[in-house]
């Protein structure tokens, strides 16, 4: 079965520094894999997609994600972190072409400090 | 503009009351989806629908119902509201697996 592991509910950076928010999947199949975005009061929204081409995708706002099949990884990063980055973010896999059915991981809500 | 509206946006009720959460899309895409968001546990399928009147469950249909009778239209149904189906609701649609879900705004629900 496939599924989504988040590690850290809850990542707090400053502002300026890395970002590093970390998603590894499980799969019996190659993956379409996502990273979408919440902003507080608001729905979600995609920063970036792997369906496999590149493994290194870059998103919206700066953002950008490498897949690493070795590591069923899928972990997103952003160089400097801005205090508007603030937010919950979701990694998702989609698991095949003839499934619309969409995994969420549990969520990591990014807090960036003055 | 390209988009998935919720109605209502906000809504109190009280156990056994029926009640129905309404979606809609205009982007003319086949796969509708509805998700319930709660703390800790991300997003989870209740129900999806792959095209007019073929529906199926997701992770967590108990408690809930679907229809799909129009392409753009998608309403959750709740026959006998619970406590435990206090929520943050969302409906998205998509073309494809390989795509973006557009999300609605979501429906917060309060089951007193």
């Amino acid at each position: 079965a496939q599924s989504v592991t988040q590690l850290g509910s809850h990542v707090s950076v400053s502002e300026g520094a890395l970002v590093l928010l970390r998603c590894n999947y499980s799969s019996s199949v190659p993956p379409y894999l996502f990273w979408y975005v919440q902003y507080p009061n608001q729905g979600l929204q995609l920063l970036l997609k792997y369906t496999s081409a590149a493994t290194l995708v870059k998103g919206i706002n700066g953002f950008e994600a490498e897949f690493k099949k070795s590591e069923t990884s899928f972990h997103l990063t952003k160089p400097s972190a801005h205090m508007s980055d603030a937010a919950e973010y979701f990694c998702a896999v989609s698991v095949g072409d003839s499934s619309y059915k969409l995994i969420f991981g549990s969520g990591t809500r990014l807090l960036v400090r003055p | 503009e390209a988009q998935v509206t919720q109605n209502p946006r906000y809504l109190i009720t009280v156990t056994g009351k029926k009640l129905t959460v309404t979606c809609s899309q205009n982007m003319n895409h086949e796969y509708m989806s509805w998700y319930r968001q709660d703390p800790g546990l991300g997003l989870r399928q209740i129900y999806y629908s792959m095209n007019v009147e073929v529906t199926d469950k997701g992770d967590v249909p108990e408690g809930y119902k679907v229809s799909r009778k129009e392409k753009r239209n998608f309403p959750l149904i709740l026959e006998s509201p619970s406590p435990n189906q206090t929520s943050l609701y969302f409906c998205a649609s998509t073309t494809s697996a390989r795509e973006e879900q557009y999300f609605g705004p979501g429906t917060r629900l309060t089951v007193t």
